[in-house]
């Protein structure tokens, strides 16, 4: 069965640099979310969509945005890049408007460290 | 949000031992789901189980929401099922909220 893609796999930066996380999501899936985990930690919630509209929105800083685009895949962009973004940044989809079933699938994420 | 409390935070088994893994969450739950994560940072889903009980193999998860935990039953455990097993639940948000873990270690 297809699953959630992220690309890059793994990404290396500079401080102060930017960066772009792909992500697409499992084929019909209508929302995506983004998560961050940090080293030793759980993951947690950035933002998410829902139809190519921002549905929530968690701890994400200013400094990083996002979207979701006509085909559903989303991009998260990251700008001024801190040591403390070094992190592992997952991306799920699921079936937005399902109330009696919206389990979430995730994707195999991103390996984001900076330098 | 909701808290989501899992214990115990580390557990160490001798291989063929059964566990375990308890969740506690503080609100009404439409979506519960329970992870491993491996050695490569994947999160594998085990159960989607806002309540009820299932089985996959050597894997059994019951929810009993009125109650406000889940428990995650690992049988005949074995080296590869090392690793962090998280849950994680939501309520009326789009967001799932995890636990902190716990962090299986199987040893031969």
């Amino acid at each position: 069965a297809a699953g959630v893609i992220q690309s890059p796999r793994h990404l290396i930066k500079e401080k102060r640099e930017t960066a772009t996380l792909k992500c697409y999501p499992i084929p019909r899936h209508d929302t995506v979310y983004w998560y961050q985990q940090g080293p030793g930690q759980d993951p947690q919630f950035l933002i998410s969509f829902y139809e190519k509209m921002q549905s929530d929105k968690g701890s994400i800083p200013d400094r990083f945005s996002a979207q979701q685009f006509s085909d559903y895949h989303s991009e998260l962009n990251m700008s001024s890049l801190e040591l403390g973004d070094s992190a592992l940044y997952f991306c799920a989809s699921s079936l937005g408007l399902a109330v009696t079933y919206n389990e979430q699938f995730f994707g195999p994420g991103t390996r984001l460290t900076v330098l | 949000g909701i808290q989501v409390e899992q214990s115990p935070p580390d557990l160490i088994l001798q291989e063929g031992a059964n566990s375990t893994l308890r969740c506690n969450f503080s609100d009404s739950v439409n979506n519960l789901q329970w992870f491993h994560q491996n050695p490569w940072g994947q999160l594998i889903n085990l159960f989607y189980i806002p309540s009820g009980t299932k089985q996959n193999g050597r894997l059994s998860a019951t929810t009993v929401a009125t109650e406000r935990y889940s428990l995650l039953y690992i049988s005949s455990s074995q080296t590869t099922d090392s690793g962090v097993y998280f849950c994680a639940a939501k309520t009326g948000a789009n967001n799932l909220f995890f636990g902190t873990g716990t962090r299986l270690t199987v040893i031969p």
